[in-house]
């Protein structure tokens, strides 16, 4: 599995856009790069999933670069309630994932 | 995106007896079904992986025999903690995947198991 790394934790205020990056130096050529939000006490909500270049919804933007070592989650003008902790992920479809600490962001008014 | 689900929620047992907790991946067939613990302020820890209709893989230091997964069917997985004891009080959670590439693996709300 793929390891990843990602800042501990992140501080915005609301309405501000924030970027998380997440290096992935060994990624596979069959991983996808995926992000998910927990809140306490609950499970992982699907953010989004990307493999190469630019994906968006709803939610938020995936940035990938051509070598795919790396990635960036951009959350636009985020609210308090997105206060969770962010966790980035590479997989092979179908396989376990391997949670790391991920990034505790806190959004503050 | 894709619902899971688990049932119960929450629960509280006393030591030495066994709790099921199941997982429903309710407008998908789920071929893998993972199951995962997750203490205070810790991150998620595989505990074992199921695919329907055979015999769980189990992570290193997780007890089988404990731990009784059954993936009987592309919609159901469940999670039997056997002879439970304080130290298992822990959050589980499920999650579900399909062998489609660009299908992400979607997560239960979790189970909160308590044991006095």
């Amino acid at each position: 599995l793929a390891k990843t790394t990602q800042p501990i934790s992140m501080d915005s205020y609301e309405g501000q856009e924030v970027n998380i990056t997440c290096s992935h130096n060994n990624i596979a050529t069959n991983d996808y790069i995926t992000w998910y939000q927990q809140f306490p006490s609950q499970g992982p909500r699907f953010i989004i999933q990307g493999y190469k270049t630019k994906v968006t919804n709803e939610v938020a933007s995936l940035f990938i670069p051509a070598d795919r070592k790396s990635s960036t989650l951009s959350l636009p003008r985020v609210s308090l309630s997105d206060t969770a902790v962010y966790y980035c992920l590479v997989k092979d479809s179908g396989y376990a994932l391997n949670f790391g600490k991920g990034t505790s962001l806190l959004v503050t008014p | 995106g894709a619902v899971v689900s688990q049932h119960p929620s929450w629960v509280i047992c006393k030591s030495g007896t066994s709790v099921k907790i199941e997982c429903r991946s309710l407008d998908f067939q789920a071929t893998t079904m993972f199951w995962y613990r997750q203490f205070p302020k810790q991150s998620l820890m595989l505990m074992a992986t199921s695919n329907e209709g055979s015999k769980a893989t189990y992570e290193q230091g997780v007890e089988k025999d404990k731990f009784l997964i059954n993936h009987a069917s592309l919609t159901l997985s469940t999670l039997t903690v056997t002879s439970a004891h304080p130290e298992d009080s822990s959050f589980y959670i499920c999650s579900a995947s399909t062998r489609d590439p660009n299908r992400a693996q979607y997560f239960g709300p979790g189970t909160r198991l308590t044991v006095t």
